[in-house]
């Protein structure tokens, strides 16, 4: 069974600019999840999406966006780059999120803004 | 805001030894979650926590919930070079909760 893939693995982008991250589910996993993880904060939650609704977002500025598709692939875009945006964004499926469904993470897309 | 407290924030050790790591909070959370992850990867999860006062073992990973259930704790017996990564608590708040907290996490190194 294939793992939670996201791409590109690495990026790097310049302040102003936009970028958009995919993360593909583990297959029947309807639950994806975003976090950014930086050495300061550590893991913060940006949102999670089911059946294409997003059910929770966390405290981030609107520069951050997602959404789900109905095939439950979703993709993250943040806009007007800033040089904090810098980290690893990683993805987590689940089958329906919440406390009795376990999180699959992703290998991450490693975010580099100059 | 329900935060996470991990203590140590950083574990040097020889191998065969013992260690625990702390993860503590001022709010009550529904479950506590551990997760390993090592360099280039995410995180993956070791073990889900529920009730207050549970004990769960891995192998060599012991796993305790707090009786109040806004702590928890991971002990490791005999610590192997393998062990050696960032080891995360994360909690929901809520039974209804799709958000989960993390703690900054302990980052172990085990040295052969």
């Amino acid at each position: 069974k294939a793992g939670v893939t996201q791409t590109p693995r690495y990026l790097i982008k310049t302040r102003g600019q936009q970028v958009t991250l995919s993360c593909s589910p583990i297959s029947g996993h309807r639950s994806v999840s975003w976090y950014q993880q930086t050495p300061g904060q550590g893991l913060q939650f940006l949102f999670e999406y089911f059946s294409e609704t997003q059910r929770n977002k966390g405290n981030f500025p609107g520069r951050f966006s997602g959404r789900q598709f109905s095939n439950s692939r979703s993709e993250m875009n943040v806009s007007t780059l800033e040089l904090g945006d810098s980290a690893l964004y990683l993805c987590a499926s689940s089958l329906e999120g919440g406390i009795n469904s376990p999180l699959h993470f992703g290998n991450g897309t490693r975010l580099t803004v100059t | 805001t329900q935060l996470l407290e991990q203590s140590p924030q950083f574990l040097s050790i020889q191998e065969g030894e013992n260690l625990t790591v702390y993860c503590n909070s001022s709010s009550v959370f529904s479950s506590l979650q551990w997760y390993r992850q090592e360099p280039g990867e995410g995180p993956v999860l070791l073990v889900t926590v529920v009730t207050g006062g549970e004990v769960k073992k891995l192998k060599r990973l012991t796993f305790q919930f707090g009786d109040a259930r806004k702590d928890s704790s991971l002990h490791i017996t005999a610590a192997q070079p393998g062990d050696t990564g960032l080891y995360l608590c994360a909690g929901y708040s809520g039974a209804g909760s799709y958000q989960l907290t993390f703690g900054k996490g302990t980052k172990l190194s085990v040295i052969p």
